[in-house]
């Protein structure tokens, strides 16, 4: 099945400081990416989609200076939690749409802020 | 009320039993389902599609009940490997929209 891999998994930095999360589909070409927050036991929430070549489309509340997203092409998008604070610490997952409508996930990051 | 609703459980079910929970949803305009499994700390996986009134995979059974607005999950004869946490998906308004999850605790 197709794939997509996330990196890194697990990242702690300092208070401040901006970390970069990679998302790539390995074996198809993902026009769309999704980029989710989980927090425990809670369900995965939507931060917004990224569309390749364009701008992403934010959902209500997440705040786009803060969770810069760049889709730059048809295989990555990346995800750049910019001056983070303890309260973005959290599991952030994306997911890629195969031109069949499927949906696979990554295997997640954790950012934790110290 | 939230889009989609679950049971958090956790649901503890001896090995070799039958476990089953389900999913509701507020738009009735839904046409697909998804269950998704989730290890801690691991992304979801799909675990199966619902387009119609229900699917069968091994022991896994997905039941859509449209009139009262809700999916159902059966796992038969449970084993050690199938303690995870269920997330019910349901693409509503244009987005997908998740469940919190049920988490499912299969004891020797």
């Amino acid at each position: 099945g197709a794939v997509v891999s996330q990196h890194p998994s697990r990242v702690i930095c300092k208070s401040g400081t901006s970390v970069k999360i990679e998302c790539r589909s390995l074996d198809f070409q993902a026009t769309t990416m999704f980029w989710y927050r989980q927090f425990p036991k809670k369900s995965l929430m939507l931060m917004a989609t990224s569309n390749e070549g364009s701008k992403a489309t934010y959902e209500q509340g997440v705040e786009k200076d803060k969770f810069l997203i760049n889709h730059a092409s048809l295989t990555l998008s990346t995800l750049t939690v910019t001056s983070a604070h303890p309260e973005d610490s959290s599991f952030y997952i994306c997911s890629a749409r195969t031109s069949a409508g499927e949906l696979f996930f990554g295997e997640g990051s954790r950012l934790t802020v110290l | 009320r939230k889009e989609v609703e679950q049971d958090p459980g956790p649901f503890n079910v001896p090995e070799g039993a039958t476990v089953a929970f389900n999913c509701t949803y507020s738009n009735s305009a839904s046409q697909s389902f998804f269950w998704y499994r989730q290890d801690c700390r691991k992304e979801p996986k799909l675990l199966m599609s619902v387009y119609s009134s229900g699917n069968e995979d091994g022991r896994f059974t997905a039941q859509l009940n449209r009139a009262s607005q809700y999916i159902s999950l059966l796992i038969r004869d449970s084993k050690l490997s199938d303690s995870a946490t269920y997330l019910c998906v349901v693409p509503s308004w244009g987005k997908l929209q998740f469940g919190a999850g049920t988490q499912v605790v299969v004891t020797p």
